[in-house]
Order: structure tokens, then C-alpha cells, then sequence
């Protein structure tokens, strides 16, 4: 899988809109863009996932730069509960081969109240 | 809905014995998989299930570890025998088929502790 580059950690305050960056510049042109969230004491969580264009869901929305080197998972308004590691992955389209997410170090989210 | 579940959601065992983590993925996902966290790493995938053949398991450490998944349902890991280094959190998650990239849906994980 291509790999990804995520900051380590991002402080943000509470209430206050948050980008989460991420380079990909490895991309293929059929990789889709995973974003994963790990909350503490619990497994990961899905946010969002994108090709192309932008998109938007309950959760959050990612924005994905025009040549796709790089996207951005946008929180409008955080909260505490959004404190969490959140990991950027990339996944080939799949027609049923090999289905397994790669992690990386993600980027820790601190949300100061 | 019943999300993921996994039993147990801690074990401690000593070295050389073994240990069998389980899962239970969403009702009807056909996609199971297993991936565990070491001790300051990051998460790993170890393999991927369609139903109950194993898909992918080029994840796998070792052959001290396996994986089976009787008639689709639930998994089983078993670890036999358990060395230091299988401490961590085994996460177990599920999707549903189909072509494209399936959300998963992960458990909460059994923390496995070696002595």
C-alpha cells in the first residue's frame, strides 16, 4: 500500500474547527482515501473515505487536493469526545483480493477545553 | 444493531501456554479480520477472512498462531505457545462484501498479556 505522512500531534480547542492534514504523494490513481479514528480504550472507527471529490458525512468532511498528493479531514466543531488518534490510510479498490487496512503512526488530537 | 464483540477483553497468561481470543462480527458482514497492536507499534493487519476461508493471511507472524472461522460466523485466534512478544491488543473487525473499499468495523479488543 502507498504510504502516508500524518503531524505526530495537533492541539485544537474545544468548539473550534480542526484540519487534520495528510500527504500521500505516492498515490495511485485507484486508491481510495481512508480516514480511521481511534478513540482511547476502544478499536479504530470509520469517519470518512473519498477518491476525488469532496465529501461530507454526520462525522466530518475530507478535502481532497486536485493531483490527490494530499487531503484534509475537516471537524467542524469539536468536542471532547473528538479526541482521539486519527489515521489516514489508503486502499486500492478492491474486487476481493487482499483487504487489509495499513496503519501508521496517525496524528493524536489533543482538544483543550 | 450488535456491533463487534470480542471475548475476552483482557487475558493474562504465562509464557508457553495458550491462549484463544474470539469474535463475533456483525450479523451477515462475510469479511472478518484480525489485526493486533504490539507494545509501541502501530496497528497490524494479520488476516482477512471471506466468510470461512482465509483471503489473506500474509499478516501472520508466525505459525504459533491460528485463525479459523467455523461455518462464517465467529472467529477464533488461538496462540500456542504464547511468547513475551504476543502481548498487545488483538482487534477483530468486520465489513460486508461487495466491490469497492468496505468500511470496517472494529471490536474493542482483547488486551493479551504475557508472563
Amino acid at each position: 500500500d502507498a504510504k502516508t505522512t500524518q503531524p505526530n500531534s495537533m492541539e485544537s480547542n474545544e468548539e473550534e474547527p480542526v484540519h487534520l492534514p495528510c500527504n500521500h504523494s505516492t498515490i495511485s490513481g485507484t486508491d481510495y482515501i481512508h480516514w480511521y479514528r481511534q478513540l482511547p480504550s476502544q478499536g479504530p472507527e470509520y469517519v470518512i473515505h473519498g477518491l476525488t471529490s469532496n465529501v461530507n458525512n454526520r462525522m466530518a468532511s475530507l478535502a481532497i487536493a486536485e493531483d490527490r498528493k494530499s487531503s484534509t479531514l475537516i471537524l467542524h466543531r469539536a468536542t471532547l469526545r473528538d479526541a482521539a488518534v486519527y489515521y489516514c490510510i489508503l486502499r486500492p479498490y478492491s474486487g476481493g483480493g487482499a483487504d487489509g487496512l495499513t496503519f501508521g503512526k496517525g496524528t493524536h488530537l489533543i482538544i483543550q477545553p | 444493531e450488535a456491533g463487534v464483540t470480542q471475548f475476552p477483553s483482557h487475558s493474562v497468561i504465562e509464557k508457553g501456554q495458550t491462549v484463544t481470543l474470539r469474535c463475533d462480527p456483525i450479523s451477515g458482514h462475510d469479511n472478518l479480520y484480525w489485526y493486533r497492536r504490539v507494545m509501541g507499534k502501530e496497528i497490524k493487519f494479520l488476516l482477512h477472512f471471506v466468510k470461512e476461508s482465509k483471503q489473506d493471511e500474509s499478516g501472520m507472524p508466525n505459525n504459533r498462531f491460528l485463525a479459523e472461522r467455523t461455518g462464517g460466523t465467529y472467529s477464533t485466534l488461538k496462540v500456542q505457545p504464547a511468547e513475551l512478544e504476543d502481548s498487545g491488543v488483538y482487534f477483530c473487525a468486520s465489513s460486508l462484501s461487495g466491490f469497492g473499499p468496505r468500511e470496517q468495523y472494529f471490536g474493542p479488543g482483547t488486551r493479551l498479556t504475557v508472563t
